[in-house]
């Protein structure tokens, strides 16, 4: 299985504050990187497919960006509805495996 | 909008088998390219993709899981379905019914889900 190290596992940031994630995968994955967003008792959100491609109706304040086997999620300036679960996930071999997330919280 | 809809017991017994259905309105299961998938989350926890089915194709699995699954889809239904037999406490999690992209750009990224279903094994 490609092993997924997602970092950092939670951190605490302020509204308005930029926010990077990182993923890092054991193997190079082509791209088939994509990112979540999972709010308490909820189902994940796609954010971001293709490593830096924005789903549809996601707001521009996400981005994402790949460099060999390194990835991040970018949110620009934290709003209020985006303190979640965050997860990244490759999608180039079977099992598609995810990350253990990142918890974004209110400092 | 596609919707996913899963339905099935929330407490099965341990050693028996976890029978779970999604249902999908708003679009035909059988058109477009895309992977049917189930994921669960144990509480707490990150997810796990336990299987995916392709319509027409062979499903594939989490060889974590070994052979106790299975997937399979009725297209007359709009439905797909998940099985895992011989289930323990290791098993109880929120199971979820996804959509994946099968096409080279969005392959494998779940664009729809459904809203989960807790599954509790427990005597």
């Amino acid at each position: 299985d490609i092993q997924m190290t997602q970092s950092p596992s939670s951190l605490s940031v302020s509204v308005g504050d930029r926010v990077t994630i990182t993923c890092r995968t054991s193997l190079t994955i082509s791209s088939h990187l994509n990112w979540y967003q999972q709010k308490s008792g909820k189902a994940p959100q796609l954010l971001i497919y293709s490593a830096s491609t924005l789903q549809s109706g996601v707001p521009s304040r996400f981005s994402g960006r790949e460099s060999g086997t390194d990835f991040t999620l970018t949110i620009s300036s934290m709003q209020p509805e985006d303190f979640a679960t965050y997860y990244c996930q490759q999608s180039y071999s079977i099992p598609w495996t995810f990350g253990l997330g990142t918890r974004v919280e209110i400092k | 909008q596609v919707q996913l809809q899963e339905s099935g017991p929330g407490l099965v017994k341990p050693s028996q088998t976890l029978s779970l259905t999604c249902t999908v309105s708003g679009g035909s299961i059988s058109s477009g390219n895309y992977y049917w998938s189930w994921l669960r989350q144990p509480a707490g926890k990150g997810l796990e993709c336990i299987g995916r089915i392709y319509p027409g194709g062979s499903p594939k699995y989490n060889p974590s899981l070994g052979s106790r699954v299975s997937v399979s889809v009725d297209t007359s239904k709009n439905q797909f379905s998940l099985k895992l037999t011989s289930v323990t406490a290791a098993d109880t999690a929120v199971y979820y019914c996804a959509r994946a992209g099968g096409e080279w750009q969005r392959l494998g990224a779940f664009d729809a889900w459904g809203q989960g279903t807790m599954v509790t094994v427990s005597s």
